[in-house]
């Protein structure tokens, strides 16, 4: 299994606070996505990384930023919590544009009350 | 229309059974993906196919580009098999960013 862990797993947090969930890869990636997936919809992409401090939007981005300051974080921050962003959260890692390949961490379960 | 289409939704299925789960895609790719997600679970890779068949044990999984189609068989079905399969595709010709476009998922249940 590729080397991706996302923290928290689980957390439920109140309508307005911030919230801030971590990807962590071993594996020196260049490419970093997060997701999120909701029933009835597919996975869609909040935001994508392509090296360090080189990040761009997806197609569900508002509401979500990101930052990566080393290759093997990524970072996903709710600035103001909605229930609309209540979601499974899902990281992915990518090997390289030839590769095609992507890697899923385990996901995070985020309930907004 | 969702550019990945995935039929049926829902499968309920006897152990043994061959099962197929379709994949219909409305954009050009560069590549699809099979992936599978357990209950509770993450979602690992299955296959990633450009053209042709691949096979790995009792999954196929064979895609026709002219018809925008793909399809992942299981022969021989098992309860373990129970899961959501996940049809994803990457758009376009290529570039820096290999985003995928994912289906809604098929349900199987593997009734024993």
């Amino acid at each position: 299994d590729a080397g991706i862990t996302q923290s928290p797993r689980h957390k439920v947090t109140e309508t307005g606070t911030p919230v801030t969930l971590r990807c962590h890869q071993t594996e020196n990636h260049r490419y970093m996505y997060w997701y999120r997936q909701d029933p009835g919809h597919g996975l869609r992409l909040i935001h994508y990384s392509y090296g360090v401090k080189d990040t761009d939007k997806g197609e569900v981005s508002d509401g979500y930023s990101v930052s990566r300051s080393k290759t093997e974080d990524f970072l996903l921050t709710l600035e103001s919590a909605t229930s609309s962003q209540t979601s499974v959260y899902f990281c992915a890692i990518g090997t390289s544009v030839y590769s095609y390949e992507q890697y899923f961490g385990p996901g995070t379960r985020l309930t907004v009350t | 229309k969702n550019e990945v289409e995935q039929s049926p939704q829902n499968l309920t299925a006897q152990e043994g059974e061959f099962i197929t789960i379709n994949c219909s895609y409305s954009v050009g790719i560069s590549a699809l993906h099979w992936l599978q997600q357990h209950p509770g679970g993450g979602i690992v890779s299955l296959f990633m196919l450009s053209s042709g068949k691949k096979k790995h044990g009792r999954l196929i999984a064979t895609i026709n580009i002219q018809e925008k189609h793909s399809s992942l068989h299981i022969t021989a079905s098992h309860p373990r098999d129970s899961a959501v399969y996940i049809c994803a595709v990457r758009s376009g010709a290529g570039g820096a960013t290999n985003k995928l476009i994912f289906g809604t998922g098929t349900l199987l249940a593997v009734q024993p």
